[in-house]
This record gives C-alpha cells, structure tokens and sequence, in this order.
C-alpha cells in the first residue's frame, strides 16, 4: 500500500528564517507527486507537480524537489503570509487515487 | 468565479438522520472526487467520478452514495447518521485523473 510520512508535523520559524519541508513516500511505481497548500477553513491550494527524479518547480518563495525516495518543499525568506499547512500526496501505478500525508503545520513568526 | 463549489458549507445533524452534500465545478473538467478530513486534518479519498462513470470506490460504508447526474455535479447522499461521520468531506475536480486536483473549501459536517 502506498505511503506518505511528513516532517515535521509543525515548524515554526521567523520571518527571513528558511527552511525545508520533507515528504518521504513508498510506492509501487511513481506517476505524480503533489504539493498542496491548505489555510484554515479552506480546501487544499494545488502548488506543485512532480514527475521524475531530479525535477524542480518553483513559485515565488517555494522550490520544491524530488528524488526517488522524498520529496522538499523548501521555504526561502518566508513571510507571515506563508503559514499554512502543506500537504504533499502520490499518486502511483494504476492506481487514480491520491494518497496524501498528514502535512506539516508552519507558522512564519512576524 | 467559485471554481469548485459545495453546499452546505456547515451542516449540524441528530445521529440517525440523512443527509445530502452538493459539489459543482465549473472547470469543465471530467474527473470529480470525494474526500474525508478527519480532526487530526488526514485527507482521505471517499469516490471518484470519470464522466459520470465511479471509477474509485475505497472501503466506505455503504451508507454513503455518491451520484453524478452530469460531468460538472458530483453529490453525496449519507444515510442513517453516524458520530463518526463528523469531518470535512471535500469535493475536488481534475482535468484527467493524474492531473493536479482543485478542492472545493469543504463541508463541515456534526453529527449531535
């Protein structure tokens, strides 16, 4: 069955203070890795997709990676605006269905 | 312009009674879904929708019933209410189904 484990559950962190977010997955062959954004009280945000091993996407502040095993959602300068919950899901072999982690909660301190 | 829409946004219930939420998306996108949130915020996938066809069906009591009357609605009908039910159900839209999925705000449901 497939697997998705986030770290950390919650990070808290100045405003400017970068960081990284992980999503490490187990599944039988990879067909898309996503990245979402959720705030309170509101449907998750599609930020990102994923692929293949070794591609980046990037918007504004966020740069997210991926390897065969894990993928980064790295947060550079963040701003209040950025706390939020981030959510990463896969979606693997013939399988349509996303399966998602439990997120990691972060909180950008003004 | 609400791309993916639900109603009711709250819905409080006894235990025992039915009840219906309603999902529109005006994406023109083919693939619907259902989704779970329990209170810990783990996001679980209920149904998909492909044209009007179910095409995901995970272990859901069959209290729930899930009806597509066209590409663009996807309801959901949930019998004899439980304690358990309590969550946020999301409805959710993709183009086909490996493409990025766009979630309607949700529908928080209590069940007293």
């Amino acid at each position: 069955e497939d697997q998705v484990t986030q770290s950390p559950e919650a990070l808290r962190l100045q405003e400017g203070e970068s960081s990284s977010l992980n999503c490490s997955y187990t599944v039988s062959g990879l067909r898309g890795l996503f990245w979402y954004r959720q705030d309170p009280g509101k449907g998750p945000e599609f930020l990102f997709t994923l692929y293949s091993a070794g591609e980046e996407k990037e918007k504004e502040r966020l740069k997210a990676t991926l390897t065969k095993k894990e993928s980064f959602l790295h947060i550079t300068a963040p701003k209040p605006e950025d706390s939020a919950t981030y959510l990463c899901a896969v979606q693997a072999g013939g399988n349509e269905k996303l399966t998602f982690g439990t997120g990691t909660r972060l909180t950008i301190i003004p | 312009d609400t791309a993916v829409s639900q109603t009711p946004k709250y819905l409080v219930t006894q235990m025992g009674n039915d009840k219906s939420i309603k999902c529109e998306q005006n994406l023109g996108h083919d693939t619907m879904y259902w989704y779970k949130q329990d209170s810990k915020k783990f996001l679980k996938i209920m149904f998909s929708y492909n044209n009007k066809e179910l095409i995901i069906n995970e272990t859901v009591p069959n209290r729930f019933s899930p009806k597509s009357p066209d590409k663009a609605h996807l309801n959901l009908h949930i019998n004899s209410l439980e304690l358990g039910d309590s969550a946020v159900y999301f409805c959710a839209s993709s183009q086909q189904v490996n493409q990025p999925q766009h979630f309607g705000d949700g529908t928080r449901l209590s069940i007293l």
